[in-house]
């Protein structure tokens, strides 16, 4: 099993450019969730999705941050455009829920994201 | 909002020593799960704690969700350099959304 597939692992942009981080989630695990992690802090949600339906974007900054999970399997998050601040670990992971429990989540290795 | 918060910040410790993080939330949890991440890894998963006062054991590794649902323990007896890393917890009220807590780094010297 190939596990949760992160890329680009590395990202340098200037500010004010785009950029965009994909991932595929381990085969089966029906929710999926994208993290931001500061250094040395713990990760923070973005967004979650239940299949291809996001059913948590409370923290997601919508005004420069999008995401879509077509067809309820891998997923991109973009920025448009990036902020200073925006650098950190952008951070994918997976987990299924069954009957009513949730499991785990599986991380994927990141995308270290660096806006200079 | 709930907010969980693990102590201590940093804990560096001889070799063959005890280690404890605790953490702490304002909220009774529904669940609790403990992570680990190496330095310049991702958090992966450790073991998730569901019932009032429960107890769980992996090796050297005990972990317990206290009789109120508000805090949790990961003790590690007999420290080894493989344990270095950050240990976060990871709570919830009862949804599937996970709030992570700050983390405790551990340093073991050896």
């Amino acid at each position: 099993e190939a596990g949760v597939v992160q890329s680009p692992r590395y990202k340098i942009i200037e500010k004010k450019q785009p950029v965009a981080f994909w991932c595929n989630p381990i085969s089966g695990h029906n929710t999926l969730y994208w993290y931001r992690q500061n250094l040395g802090q713990g990760p923070e949600l973005l967004i979650r999705y239940e299949n291809e339906e996001a059913v948590d974007d409370s923290q997601l900054p919508k005004d420069r941050f999008s995401a879509e999970r077509l067809k309820g399997v891998d997923s991109t998050l973009k920025i448009q455009p990036a902020e200073l601040g925006d650098s950190a670990v952008y951070l994918c992971a997976s987990s299924s829920i069954w009957l009513g429990s949730h499991y785990g989540y599986t991380f994927g290795s990141g995308t270290r994201l660096t806006v200079v | 909002g709930q907010q969980v918060m693990q102590i201590p910040q940093y804990q560096h410790v001889q070799e063959g020593e005890d280690f404890t993080t605790y953490c702490n939330s304002s909220t009774t949890l529904s669940n609790i799960q403990w992570y680990k991440q190496r330095p310049g890894g991702h958090p992966v998963f450790l073991i998730q704690l569901v019932k009032s006062g429960e107890v769980k054991k992996q090796k050297r590794l005990t972990f317990q969700f206290g009789e109120a649902k508000k805090n949790s323990s990961l003790h590690i007896t007999a420290t080894q350099t493989t344990d270095v890393g950050t240990y976060f917890c990871a709570a919830t009220s009862g949804t599937y959304k996970y709030i992570f807590g700050t983390g405790t780094r551990l340093k073991v010297l050896a």
